[in-house]
């Protein structure tokens, strides 16, 4: 069954750092989303992304953040210089329409020292 | 304001059991309806859809009251794999985000 992806699984930066997650939707998939969730806490929406540009993002989503799809399979979140606040479960999702489920990824564990 | 409110729990129920989860939405707006399930440290997962007529999958029964803003899950004789936070979606149309609740936790003891 397909699967959308996520690298790394966890990764630990210091503030101020930049990162960039990884995530590799499912292949024919179209719609591209990124959430994250902070420990004990509700999943939030960040950014959706469709026809190589960002369709909806979230008062979250701000400068420090950005979402690239470099080639035809890697969807990247990059966070420009992180806070301690970001540390977080990233959730990568794609769907095959914008009606049709969204398939979650297993997440990046980012931790911000 | 909390866009979708759900009992946190944790609910501790025992094997076989019947429990009801509720939910509530603020954005008289949503279109679409969902419970997925989450795991501890995992991604959400789609349990099932939810809609206006109501629909039952197995062991699983979702409601949807648009007049009340309301949403249920049903849990018939709960399993022990059933333990794992339940978390209430909604959306307004198909092709935007997901808006998720905090979770009803529920743990089924042997």
């Amino acid at each position: 069954e397909p699967e959308v992806t996520q690298t790394p699984s966890h990764q630990v930066t210091q503030m101020g750092q930049e990162v960039i997650l990884r995530c590799v939707p499912i292949s024919n998939h179209l719609y591209f989303y990124w959430y994250r969730q902070i420990l004990g806490q509700k999943v939030e929406f960040l950014v959706s992304f469709y026809n190589n540009e960002i369709s909806e993002k979230s008062e979250i989503f701000d400068d420090q953040f950005s979402v690239e799809r470099p080639d035809g399979s890697n969807f990247t979140l990059k966070i420009r210089s992180t806070k301690l606040e970001d540390s977080a479960m990233y959730f990568c999702a794609s769907s095959d329409s914008g009606y049709n489920e969204q398939f979650f990824g297993p997440g990046t564990r980012l931790t911000v020292l | 304001r909390k866009e979708v409110e759900q009992d946190p729990g944790p609910f501790n129920v025992p094997e076989g059991a019947t429990v009801a989860f509720n939910c509530t939405y603020s954005n008289s707006a949503s279109q679409s309806f969902f419970w997925y399930r989450q795991d501890c440290r995992k991604e959400p997962k789609l349990l099932m859809s939810v809609y206006s007529s109501g629909n039952e999958d197995g062991r699983f029964t979702a409601q949807l009251n648009r007049a009340s803003q309301y949403i249920s899950l049903l849990i018939r004789d709960s399993k022990l794999s059933d333990s794992a936070t339940y978390l209430c979606v909604v959306t307004v149309s198909g092709n935007t985000p997901l808006v998720f609740g905090k979770g009803t936790r529920l743990s089924v003891i042997a």
